[in-house]
């Protein structure tokens, strides 16, 4: 069974269509992340939340707006994407303490803009 | 900056033989953590194997097993007894041990290919 699990698991949207991913949690991880995975490709970091704050943001264009309601969830919010955004979109939480604690990763949400 | 290399970019096996998938990382940290994850065609990536660095001792999971080399700055998946389930994506991971540091760094990944 699949400890983080993101929802929903495809989705299809419009350039102009507003949609939000979201990642839920009860492992009591402090820190969860977004990830832009394109086929046959590692994931490529797009945001970091450690206690419900925002942490790392890789420059990732304005479109996707990460959001952090609390400790167990995670949302991503799209608005304009483009066909270039299409891909596998992966959340993932980890212990913030002790240090080096393994991601643990859902099974992602494969996102297709038409 | 930190860079993990994986120049294996497919890797074929026979079902039940021994495969080593290679991986070497640049840091100039001495605290730091490696990680193996598998991405099966399903797509949910999963930890395989976890090492610290500070611990000589090779981590070993069943099948799986590391030779960790630290001075080579070389960190290789030996898997033994290869099974059909064990055709995936295999990314090797970095991470520093630096408190307040969240950032995993990905090699680019082998795709490893077991023939029945």
């Amino acid at each position: 069974d699949t400890e983080v699990t993101q929802t929903p698991k495809h989705l299809v949207m419009g350039m102009t269509n507003k949609k939000s991913l979201k990642c839920e949690q009860h492992m009591g991880h402090r820190a969860m992340y977004w990830y832009k995975q394109k086929a046959k490709k590692p994931p490529e970091l797009m945001f970091v939340y450690s206690y419900e704050k925002l942490s790392i943001n890789e420059s990732v264009p304005s479109r996707f707006s990460p959001e952090c309601p609390n400790s167990s969830l995670l949302n991503l919010h799209l608005h304009a994407l483009q066909p270039e955004d299409s891909a596998l979109y992966l959340c993932a939480s980890s212990q913030d303490r002790p240090t080096g604690q393994p991601q643990h990763f859902g099974d992602g949400t494969r996102l297709s803009i038409l | 900056a930190q860079t993990v290399t994986q120049s294996q970019p497919e890797m074929s096996v026979q079902e039940a033989e021994t495969v080593t998938l290679s991986c070497t990382y640049d840091t100039s940290e001495s605290d730091y953590y490696l990680f193996w994850y598998k991405q099966p065609p399903s797509r949910q990536m999963i930890l395989v194997i976890r090492q610290e660095a500070y611990k000589q001792q090779n981590a070993t999971e069943n099948r799986f097993s590391v030779n960790f080399q630290k001075a080579a700055k070389s960190f290789s998946l030996k898997i033994s007894d290869s099974q059909l389930g064990d055709a995936a994506m295999y990314f090797c991971a970095y991470r520093s041990g630096r408190s307040g540091t969240y950032k995993y760094i990905f090699g680019t990944g082998t795709r490893l290919k077991v023939l029945a």
